[in-house]
This record gives C-alpha cells, sequence and structure tokens, in this order.
C-alpha cells in the first residue's frame, strides 16, 4: 500500500501568489516525522520543513508552512509569495521511528509545481 | 560548512561493467543514506549507516550492490555486472543522530546525486 500519496502530479501558480501541494500519508506507527523537500532541474533534493507527529503547532519556515491534520493522515505544504525560483518538483516524505526498523524516508511521487511570472 | 558531496555526477557505461560511486556527507553527520531515484519518481531507500556500520538493507539491494563506509567518514556503492535497469540517480544523505544538547535533529541532507546510465 502507498504510504505517502501526493495527488497533484503538476501545479500551475502565479508568482506573488500562494499554492498547496497535497500530502496524505499511511501509518500505524505513533511516532512518525513528515518532511517536504524540493527537487530543482539541477537534481538535488533541499530540506524545506520538519513536522513531528506530537507537535502541536504547525510547522513554520520563513514562506513555507505546513498544514498537519492528524486525523486526517494529511501534511500539506503551502508556499507563500512564489517566486520564480520555486519552480521545481516537490516531494513529501515520511520517516516511521518506532514500528519500521531504522531510519529510512519513504517518498511520495512528487509534485511539480512551475510558478509563472 | 560544506554539503553533502557526490562523484561523480554524471556515470554512463556499458552493460556488464562494475561502476562505483563515492559520497562524501557532512563532516560531523554520523548517519549516511543511500537512495535510488528513477525518472519521475521519489527516491527509494537502499541502505544506511550509522557510523561504519550497516544497519539495513533494502530488499532493492541485490547481490549485485554493495556499500561501505569503512571508517565512518565517506561511503561508496558498487554496482558490479550493471544492468539497463540500473539506470537511475543515485542520491546519497547525511544525519546527525544526536546533536551536542542531546536533542535528535536526524534530518537527511542529500547531496546532488549521481546520475548513471547504463547502455
Amino acid at each position: 500500500a502507498q504510504k505517502i500519496t501526493q495527488t497533484q502530479p503538476g501545479m500551475f501558480v502565479q508568482e506573488k501568489e500562494a499554492v498547496t501541494l497535497d500530502c496524505t500519508y499511511d501509518t500505524s506507527d505513533p511516532s512518525y516525522g513528515l518532511f517536504w523537500y524540493k527537487q530543482p532541474s539541477s537534481g538535488e533534493m533541499i530540506f524545506l520543513i520538519y513536522q513531528g507527529s506530537y507537535d502541536q503547532q504547525n510547522a513554520t519556515e520563513g514562506r513555507y508552512s505546513l498544514n498537519f491534520q492528524k486525523a486526517r493522515k494529511s501534511a500539506n505544504l503551502v508556499i507563500s509569495a512564489s517566486q520564480l525560483g520555486d519552480s521545481a518538483m516537490y516531494f513529501c516524505a515520511m520517516r516511521e521511528l518506532i514500528k519500521a526498523a531504522g531510519n529510512k524516508l519513504t517518498f511520495g511521487g512528487g509534485t511539480r509545481v512551475l510558478v509563472k511570472p | 560548512d560544506t554539503g553533502v558531496s557526490q562523484n561523480p555526477r554524471h556515470k554512463i557505461t556499458k552493460r556488464g561493467q562494475n561502476v562505483t560511486f563515492r559520497c562524501d556527507p557532512i563532516s560531523e553527520h554520523n548517519r549516511l543514506y543511500w537512495y535510488r531515484q528513477t525518472l519521475g519518481q521519489g527516491p527509494e531507500f537502499l541502505t544506511y549507516f550509522q557510523n561504519e556500520a550497516q544497519l539495513e538493507k533494502s530488499r532493492l539491494l541485490s547481490d549485485r550492490f554493495s556499500a561501505e563506509r569503512p571508517k565512518g567518514s565517506f561511503s561508496t556503492l558498487e554496482i558490479q555486472r550493471t544492468e539497463q535497469g540500473d539506470s537511475a540517480m543515485y542520491l546519497c544523505a547525511s544525519s546527525l543522530r544526536f546533536g551536542s544538547s542531546g536533542v535528535s535533529t536526524d534530518t537527511q541532507y542529500f547531496g546532488p546525486g549521481t546520475r548513471l546510465t547504463v547502455l
């Protein structure tokens, strides 16, 4: 079964507008972490933001914020005031801390964002 | 502070040849990971090390694949008898299990990847 689902394969967003990227996850582990990474065309995965399953508040990091809805098992990324440099693939990932052995990240299929001037 | 580096960035080889990739993690990081990413997909976990110990291997890591981290610093990933299905981006990441404050951070920071093409 898919553990991380990103239902939007691609999105266009107008420069300076906000965009929400969807991510739903599936786990029975009570302790887990959720990550978002950006992958520009150069290929490097750039860490954006982290949310722990026990964190009471939604994570924020500059123009990035995470809309964490634990009961719905969703962890949507919001990018505010989009810039042309935000054009990239965005991946949601999960680390299960108790039931899964090791420390691996499980990634979704990604969402391609294209910011229009 | 330098990030994770990987060499080579690109490798083209013929089917049946052996290839080796190198990853240098962020200097104080004690965990190192290898992932494989095929076109249009998210990365898939291959293996990870804590210091020099290889603690987990994915079923994706067939017996043609071997990874080492001999002194707990850099790591190598070798693929023997390459096949066309091995063509992919190979990503390395590193993390710090516990910082000096004793708090676990463990966020994985990725290198630029090695793109392998098997002809």
